[in-house]
């Protein structure tokens, strides 16, 4: 496909599960950004990938969030022991690495995590 | 405190008004600002970036303007398909300014 896909689309775990999240950037881009969305909420960001390696974690809430990045390709994002408050769509970009500048960003259609 | 406030955080304009929504922003230096639009259940698209003061991009009823504290999108003669979430967003120029930090949008109705 052309665009940044996500998966799962929908997740529904109960709390205090692990979950992984899946995004596959678009071919060529080496920049990949994980945002988390709130209801009522601006994008939160999360962790900016640079190829294979996070220069910028800043954003991860707590340790229970980790994110890695293998090939300079395919991201996971995986939350343990989930909480109720990690509820959201957590969204995936990617960009060119000459483009991180220009703010232009390409995004998937996110992830939708509900923890019961 | 907030790096982004855009506001207002919800405008009901009829086909045809005219109006602006406003994104207020806070860093020490600015890299670059950015206006995105969100439909309903999709990820974030680019519309715009600005650098500086002045500087003012157009794509076909929307313009977007900067200042040194804010940034405007002007909607010119809005059609129902203008209906979105309009997002704001800043990048601080600073050693580790990768991140695109977001207001929390304003949600734009076009009535016909």
């Amino acid at each position: 496909g052309a665009g940044v896909s996500q998966s799962p689309s929908n997740k529904v775990t109960e709390k205090g599960k692990d979950v992984e999240l899946r995004c596959d950037p678009i071919s060529g881009h080496t920049a990949l950004y994980w945002y988390r969305q709130s209801l009522g909420q601006g994008l939160e960001f999360l962790i900016y990938f640079q190829g294979n390696s996070a220069p910028d974690k800043s954003g991860l809430p707590s340790d229970r969030f980790s994110a890695e990045r293998t090939g300079g390709s395919v991201s996971t994002l995986t939350i343990q022991r989930t909480q109720q408050e990690d509820s959201a769509v957590y969204l995936c970009a990617s960009t060119r690495d000459g483009r991180v500048n220009t703010g232009e960003l390409f995004f998937g259609e996110g992830s939708r995590l509900t923890v019961l | 405190e907030d790096q982004v406030t855009q506001s207002p955080e919800a405008l009901r304009l009829q086909e045809g008004e005219s109006s602006s929504l406003n994104c207020s922003y806070t860093v020490s230096g600015l890299r670059g600002l950015f206006w995105y639009r969100q439909d309903p259940g999709k990820g974030p698209e680019f519309l715009f970036t600005l650098y500086s003061a002045g500087e003012e991009k157009e794509k076909e009823r929307l313009k977007a303007t900067l200042t040194k504290k804010e940034s405007f999108l002007h909607i010119t003669a809005p059609k129902p398909e203008d209906s979105a979430t309009y997002l704001c967003a800043v990048q601080e120029r600073s050693n580790s300014g990768y991140a695109l930090n977001f207001g929390k949008g304003t949600s734009l109705l076009v009535t016909p």
